[in-house]
């Protein structure tokens, strides 16, 4: 089982709302990443978690705030969004970090939209 | 820091006929490379993968080729049918002093035409 649950599907939000994505897996991987991926673009890394402990910000705004309350679940506070942080953003997980040559998994995704 | 290259952007081609995407890579120690298919509006799922010990795998439809001494590696699909259509993204493993992270190139869009 590759399941990686993502929670909303979608999502719109005006910019002084706050709000948040949610990402589970039971599959017991030990890395957690959030990815954002505007339409037929690659996905971007935003944050990589490893063993529940923030391991990689990619220089992220601060109005993006993640959370790993425990091996299974991933957070991604939203508050003040602006309208170009519309996207698809994507959960995913691996075994352990890709460093090793871990595969990633993606979840079905989150589709935001700013207003 | 690892940077990866993908050709073609765009890509059509008649079913039944073979599709080739290919990528390179700056990163030495790279060691792993996915290859992910998105379609439209869902996730991108993982197809094929290769390791640096290995110069060729094969999954039915699906060839990943890999020549490390040139740093670039090539996703072959035979026989292509119109699911196949969709954007395809290779990537590579950036080294562990830049975070061992998953780079991504910039994805091909195949349209198969039937």
């Amino acid at each position: 089982d590759t399941e990686v649950t993502q929670t909303p599907k979608h999502l719109v939000m005006g910019m002084t709302n706050k709000k948040s994505l949610k990402c589970e897996q039971h599959m017991g991987h030990r890395a957690m990443y959030w990815y954002k991926q505007k339409a037929k673009k690659p996905p971007e890394l935003m944050f990589v978690y490893s063993y529940e402990k923030l391991s990689i910000n990619e220089s992220v705004p601060s109005r993006f705030s993640p959370e790993c309350p425990n091996s299974s679940l991933l957070n991604l506070h939203l508050h003040a969004l602006q309208p170009e942080d519309s996207a698809l953003y994507l959960c995913a997980s691996s075994h352990q970090t890709t460093f090793s040559g871990n595969t990633i998994y993606f979840g079905e995704g989150s589709w935001l939209t700013v207003v | 820091g690892e940077n990866v290259e993908q050709h073609p952007s765009t890509l059509s081609v008649q079913e039944g006929d073979s599709a080739v995407i290919k990528c390179t890579y700056s990163d030495s120690a790279s060691n792993y490379f996915p290859w992910y298919k998105q379609e439209l509006g869902k996730r991108p799922q993982l197809i094929i993968d290769i390791r640096s010990n290995v110069g060729e795998k094969k999954d039915q439809r699906i060839a990943v080729t890999l020549n490390k001494t040139a740093k670039h590696f090539s996703l072959h699909i035979t026989e292509t049918q119109p699911e196949d259509s969709a954007v395809y993204f290779c990537a590579a493993i950036s080294s562990y002093n830049q975070g061992g992270k998953l780079i991504f190139g910039q994805g091909t869009e195949l349209s198969v035409k039937p």
